[in-house]
């Protein structure tokens, strides 16, 4: 079993919808939880921290479910920037694991 | 904010050949980076961990011999491939931590996309 797995996608959305993406994780000694996003041929660059209270910033939500092991990513009002590859990502001791990612499309 | 400067971003070579990969962090010390593989379609994976002053720590399947360590300063760590081969081409990224800073994510390099011929 992978330590950390996602819906691969891709996502195919119009500009303006909701979507939600899920991931889970193995290691309950997992420490921080993280959403990336990397675009085609690119670093991956840090979307949000997530935290079991939750947290958003502008049209992204995070959510951690430690009990579940379940982290989840909604965005709003999608935009067509927002086309890209979301990593769920799992610190534990020392290095992250990343899952492999789920593709969005954004469609006009 | 912190910054991982990489270098090269680019690299084609011809099979045989050694590539040095440097990872530098610009405005903070980093005692432990990081270096990461993606193959394409695939998520990154941790190849290797780079310790300040020892040596690095290597993860299951991955030559130590093949992808030489060495993390000579606070700032800097570097990736030697040697003798690499076509299969060895792949985009390599390394990553380091404001361990001054808590709770501070990592950071990463633009990335290398090697490509061996």
């Amino acid at each position: 079993r992978k330590e950390v797995e996602q819906d691969p996608g891709p996502f195919n959305v119009p500009e303006g919808a909701t979507v939600a993406f899920n991931c889970t994780y193995s290691n309950s000694a997992s420490q921080s939880f993280f959403w990336y996003r990397q675009d085609c041929r690119k670093e991956p660059k840090l979307l949000m921290s997530v935290y079991s209270s939750g947290n958003e910033d502008g049209r992204f939500t995070a959510q951690l479910n430690r009990a579940s092991q379940y982290i989840s990513l909604l965005i709003r009002d999608s935009k067509l920037s927002d086309s890209a590859t979301y990593l769920c990502v799992v610190r534990n001791r020392r290095a992250l694991t990343f899952g492999s990612g789920t593709r969005l499309q954004v469609q006009p | 904010g912190a910054v991982v400067s990489q270098h090269p971003s680019w690299v084609i070579c011809k099979s045989g050949t050694s590539v040095k990969i440097e990872c530098r962090s610009l405005d903070f010390q980093a005692t432990t980076m990081f270096w990461y593989r993606q193959f394409p379609k695939q998520s990154l994976m941790l190849m290797a961990t780079s310790n300040e002053g020892s040596k690095a720590t290597y993860e299951q399947g991955v030559e130590k011999d093949k992808f030489l360590i060495n993390h000579a300063s606070l700032t800097l760590s570097t990736l030697t491939v040697t003798s690499a081969h076509p299969e060895d081409s792949s985009f390599y990224i390394c990553s380091a931590r404001d361990q001054g800073v808590s709770n501070q994510p990592q950071h990463f390099g633009d990335g290398t996309r090697l490509s061996i011929l």
